[in-house]
């Protein structure tokens, strides 16, 4: 079946402008989770949905980053006033029951 | 905390050569152990995955990882290596249930003729 997809698969934008990221997670999928990998921090996570639990924003940067999950299934990850140090390759996940999280290609986002 | 050490940066290794890549987790319990492969551009993809039962777990693409609960250790394996092996492997541990993972920093891997 079909995997996770991610959109778009690159983004270039200036400093000061917000960002959508998009993500749709396998079908059936009940828990998504996005993270950020960059240079010199590697894999970190930003956000995570459970079902119809409030979601874990633990790992969200600042404020300026939000996501949400519409009707359980798409996500989008929103950045706002985007600085440079946001450049990153962001990647979403999806699990269903059996715990393995499954990843998407991932956004490159570019702050110029 | 939960974390993870992959302590090598970059590995060489010739074709046909047998690999290990090592990992080394700090927790509490016994978590989920997975590893993950990572070409240039792309996402990750799941190598193997451990949860409980037989230490010795078998992957995709002729991987395989052994859990050592004495050393915290969950090195990924490989006899012979092929040139299409060349890619960022990554080393994650949650903990049991859909939990956000924690990455090592990757190990990544050249291969040479």
């Amino acid at each position: 079946g079909a995997g996770v997809s991610q959109s778009p698969s690159n983004k270039v934008t200036e400093k000061g402008k917000d960002v959508e990221l998009r993500c749709d997670p396998i079908s059936g999928h009940t828990a998504l989770y996005w993270y950020r990998q960059s240079l010199g921090q590697g894999l970190e996570f930003l956000i995570y949905f459970q079902g119809n639990s409030a979601p874990d924003k633990s790992g969200l940067p600042s404020d300026r980053f939000s996501a949400e999950r519409t009707g359980g299934s798409v996500s989008t990850l929103t950045i706002q006033r985007t600085q440079q140090e946001d450049s990153a390759v962001y990647l979403c996940a999806s699990t269903g029951e059996g715990g393995t999280q499954y990843f998407g290609p991932g956004t490159r986002l570019t702050v110029l | 905390a939960q974390s993870v050490t992959q302590p090598d940066i970059h590995i060489t290794v010739s074709e046909g050569a047998s690999l290990e890549l090592r990992c080394n987790y700090s927790y509490g319990a016994t978590p989920y152990l997975f590893w993950y492969v990572q070409s240039p551009g792309q996402g990750l993809q799941l190598l193997l995955k451990y949860f409980s039962g037989d230490t010795l777990v078998q992957g995709i693409k002729g991987f395989e990882a052994e859990f050592k609960r004495s050393q915290s250790s969950f090195n990924l394996r490989k006899p012979s290596v092929h040139w299409s092996d060349a890619a960022e492997y990554f080393c994650a541990v949650g903990l049991p249930g859909n939990t956000p993972l924690v990455f090592g920093k990757g190990t990544r891997l050249s291969v040479i003729a």
